[in-house]
């Protein structure tokens, strides 16, 4: 059974960098699939930040992708991301998401979510 | 502005039927597939639709999903109340190599 569990604080004061990490059980993140991060406002739809294959291959929102670093430890099996000069507007639930994605089968899908984490940005 | 479109809202009797559609372009839902999630209250979101029309294991056959061109639809048969949620539609968009949701549809069983 695949888990994934979000942490980190939940309080950052403005311009600081979010850092948040995954903990994946019942799967190893190295035997395939991209690891992702999404978030939701409060009261808004979903926002995906980006994605990574545990090779190295990455794929981020454009919007985010200047402030975003994400990465995955095989060791540990788990995700990161760091969001940088964060501001109001990054408050939000941020989700970690198993990926199935397929450029060539043109598929895309998340199967299995962390329960999501509350970071507010607020000094 | 979310690149897919979605009816902020729909609303039905319990026991009836529902769709929800979701409009894109030919870089996303025109060419590739879509999947969709339920998100209930509270909780994160749940994949009940991948590859257009496909249910992952656990999916009542109640949720069904299609696509034709560039929009795609949601169906929901034998409403329950368990049933009102947010749900969003996602694809892969090739032209700008992101993924995109849909702004969600939020579902009152009535």
């Amino acid at each position: 059974q695949v888990q994934l569990q979000e942490s980190g604080p939940g309080l950052v004061k403005p311009s600081e960098t979010l850092s948040l990490t995954c903990a994946v059980s019942g799967y190893s993140i190295s035997s395939g699939y991209y690891w992702d991060w999404v978030r939701q406002p409060p009261g808004k739809g979903l926002e995906w930040i980006a994605s990574m294959f545990h090779s190295g291959s990455t794929y981020y929102n454009p919007a985010l992708k200047s402030r975003v670093t994400i990465s995955v430890d095989t060791s540990k099996n788990q995700l990161s991301l760091k969001l940088s000069s964060v501001t109001a507007a990054d408050t939000a639930v941020y989700y970690c998401a198993r990926h199935a994605l397929s450029i060539v089968g043109n598929t895309t899908c998340f199967d299995h979510w962390g329960q999501g984490t509350l970071v507010t940005v607020s000094s | 502005q979310s690149v897919l479109t979605q009816p902020p809202s729909v609303s039905a009797a319990p026991g009836q039927k529902v769709t929800i559609s979701c409009s894109g372009s030919s870089s996303n839902i025109g060419n590739n597939y879509v999947s969709w999630y339920q998100q209930l209250p509270g909780t994160a979101p749940k994949l009940v639709i991948y590859d257009n029309n496909k249910r992952p294991s656990g999916i009542p056959d109640r949720f069904s999903g299609s696509k034709s061109g560039t929009s795609a639809t949601l169906g929901i048969t034998g409403l329950q109340t368990g049933d009102e949620a947010d749900y969003y539609c996602g694809a892969w968009d090739g032209g700008l190599s992101v993924v995109v949701f849909g702004g969600g549809t939020k579902l009152t069983v009535l």
